[in-house]
């Protein structure tokens, strides 16, 4: 079974700045996909970045990037200049490949952005 | 307004009773999924859709039944209601139902017992 674990129940960073957080997942598949959802105070999930695990390069969406090292299982997502509307809960989630196309969600770390 | 429309947006019942979150899907997109938010076990997968059909199931619960109907609009359906199944339930949807797809949230349906 795969499992995703985010070490890092609460951050806080100051506006302007740049601040990562982590996620390792577990599998044994090697077709999968990788993705940042951020949860804001009004609860709605929305998608942040998504990664093909057959990509080597790391995928980007203006402020946000991700460091993805395929080998020892990470997925980290990076916020540049941070912003307030930043503030949210951020979920990093694993897909398998193939016709089951379910997410598996890590616990999520609290993201406070200071100004 | 993500395009996916979950019916109501709150809810609050008593143990014992029974009700029907209901969602309408993206413009095009085939695949439903529904997942349950609440403090303790964060956000769990329930059941997959896709076309009217059972395609995945996960940790859900034999109190709980779902289905798709023709219009592809799905209904999460929730009885026996104990104290524990207060959460946040969000229905998702994607195109296809393969793991290249993104899913795309609702703003949830939140559930609470009494």
């Amino acid at each position: 079974a795969q499992t995703v674990t985010q070490s890092q129940p609460e951050m806080s960073v100051q506006e302007a700045e740049t601040v990562t957080l982590s996620c390792t997942y577990d599998t044994s598949e090697n077709n999968y996909y990788l993705f940042w959802y951020k949860q804001p105070p009004s609860r709605q999930m929305i998608l942040v970045i998504r990664q093909e695990a057959y990509k080597q390069q790391n995928a980007t969406e203006n402020r946000f990037s991700v460091n993805f090292q395929k080998a020892a299982k990470s997925f980290s997502l990076k916020i540049s200049d941070s912003q307030l509307g930043d503030t949210a809960m951020y979920f990093c989630a694993f897909m398998r490949g193939g016709s089951q196309g379910n997410l598996i969600f890590g616990k999520g770390t609290k993201l406070s952005v200071k100004p | 307004d993500s395009g996916v429309t979950q019916t109501p947006k709150h809810l609050i019942t008593a143990t014992g009773q029974r009700v029907t979150l209901r969602c309408s899907p993206r413009s095009g997109d085939l695949s439903v999924y529904w997942y349950q938010q609440s403090l303790d076990q964060g956000l769990q997968f329930l059941i997959q859709y896709y076309n009217g059909e059972e395609r995945a199931k996960g940790n859900i619960l034999e109190r709980f039944s779902a289905q798709q109907f023709p219009d592809l609009h799905s209904e999460l359906n929730l009885s026996s209601l104990e104290l524990g199944d207060s959460a946040l339930y969000f229905c998702a949807s994607s195109v296809g139902d393969a793991g290249a797809n993104v899913l795309t949230f609702g703003a949830g349906s939140r559930l609470t017992v009494l």
